[in-house]
């Protein structure tokens, strides 16, 4: 009964590759989010979604595009990796209107 | 203040010692703080969503209080047990839905 679950839990992968990260939500919400956690622990919003429009995109490469199938999907499309790409990225979501955020278990990228 | 801002940035406590923290927000244009428990390894989870000035929230043994004009909020342990370790974040609420982070307080209970 998870609520909001990401995958793959971890990644490694290599500079210059092209990776995605899966996000998904049962809790019938209708936004969602990307956030990164960087370098000094920091979690930073990057994109948000709501009923699959695009409402938050901060400032964030071109190189990460997320998609929103449905309401209770978002994913994250990175490419040509770089090290500095190397982070958790946190999905959540919420219901519009409610400021309580529901958090993903966080997906691990190692970029070697 | 423009982000948020969080003291200390680590705790340590002896277990049924009780404590408190600070989370510092711009006080201008506020929509709502947030105060997230996050244990190492696992997802951060809302402990208290706080909108008035003079909000007071309880959870068990933590609490929480907001004061929207000076830009700040405590949060109180009282008795800390050794499950209460974990890092502490507050977020402001920035419009859309869109929240900012302080970098958390990060508690440890000595037993």
């Amino acid at each position: 009964d998870t609520a909001v679950s990401q995958t793959p839990k971890y990644l490694v992968t290599q500079m210059g590759n092209d990776k995605s990260i899966k996000c998904e939500q049962n809790l019938g919400h209708d936004t969602m989010y990307w956030y990164k956690q960087d370098s000094k622990k920091f979690l930073k919003i990057m994109f948000s979604y709501n009923n699959k429009e695009l409402i938050i995109n901060e400032t964030v490469p071109n190189r990460f595009s997320p998609k929103s199938p449905d309401k209770a999907h978002l994913n994250l499309h990175i490419n040509s990796l770089e090290l500095g790409d190397s982070a958790v990225y946190f999905c959540a979501s919420s219901l519009q209107g409610s400021y309580e955020q529901y958090f993903g278990p966080g997906t691990r990228l190692t970029v070697t | 203040i423009l982000n948020v801002e969080q003291s200390p940035q680590s705790l340590h406590v002896q277990e049924g010692d009780s404590t408190n923290f600070t989370c510092s927000f711009p006080s201008s244009n506020f929509y709502a703080l947030h105060w997230y428990r996050w244990e190492t390894a696992k997802s951060p989870e809302a402990l208290f969503v706080m909108t008035l000035n003079g909000d007071e929230k309880k959870k068990g043994r933590i609490s929480a209080t907001l004061n929207t004009k000076e830009g700040y909020s405590y949060l109180y342990i009282k008795g800390s047990q050794p499950e209460d370790s974990a890092t502490y974040l507050c977020a402001f609420i920035k419009g859309a839905q869109k929240l900012v982070f302080g970098q958390g307080t990060r508690l440890t209970i000595n037993p």
